[in-house]
């Protein structure tokens, strides 16, 4: 059952400390998106890769937030220094768009808290 | 910009109950894509439907239903005899046709089904 795997599922960090949050798509996807949900803004686009170049990480912080694709087969979410108002649920998923077939499927999360 | 409205911030019903969960959109685009995404409580997003914007036939899947139409830029959500494992946060998303996966959600509809 082909799935999107994210690592850790919880993080609890504190403020100032580095956390990499992980991601392995599915086999085959060439598409992968990082998603952050928080109650105040809900589900919110940071960046998305194609072929593991970044197409679009205009809803991330740039001073603080960097994503990368090392490889096909892991994707890496940094913040760099963490800050209380991280806190959120964070989200990967994968996809191969095409016109027939856009949806994306997603991972099970990662909890970050910043204290 | 496209922005998805889901009015209905959250709705109780009873078991066996009719439930329909709204979701309106705006957009310029005249190629795009709309979702249905099931987030239960145990936290992962689940992929329930797609549309594209040129196929307004009603979908029918067991117990849910979906009504798109283009006239009030409206795809809604359906489900009929509603049963306690429906309950969950459901999000309407919307895909523009040129950027294939990269998803702009509404802010979600808790749906609460009671014994």
């Amino acid at each position: 059952d082909a799935r999107v795997t994210q690592t850790p599922r919880h993080k609890v960090t504190e403020m100032g400390q580095e956390v990499t949050m992980r991601c392995q798509p599915i086999l085959g996807h060439n598409t992968v998106f990082w998603y952050r949900q928080t109650m105040m803004q809900g589900l919110e686009l940071l960046a998305y890769f194609r072929n593991r170049a970044p197409l679009d990480d205009s809803g991330m912080p740039k001073d603080r937030f960097s994503a990368e694709m090392p490889d096909a087969t892991l994707a890496t979410l940094k913040i760099q220094p963490s800050e209380p108002r991280d806190s959120a649920v964070y989200f990967c998923a994968s996809g191969s768009p095409t016109n027939a077939n856009t949806e994306a499927f997603f991972g099970q999360g990662t909890r970050l808290t910043v204290v | 910009a496209q922005k998805v409205t889901q009015a209905q911030t959250e709705i109780s019903v009873v078991e066996k109950e009719d439930v329909t969960l709204d979701c309106v959109y705006e957009t310029r685009d005249t190629t795009y894509y709309l979702f249905w995404y099931k987030q239960p409580p145990s936290g992962e997003l689940v992929f329930l439907i797609r549309r594209n914007s040129f196929d307004e036939q009603n979908e029918i899947s067991g117990r849910y239903s979906w009504n798109f139409q283009k006239s009030t830029s409206s795809f809604n959500f359906t489900i009929t005899a509603s049963q306690v494992v429906d309950s969950a946060v459901y999000f309407c998303a919307f895909d523009g046709g040129t950027s294939y996966g990269k998803l702009t959600f509404g802010q979600g509809t808790i749906l609460t089904v009671h014994p």
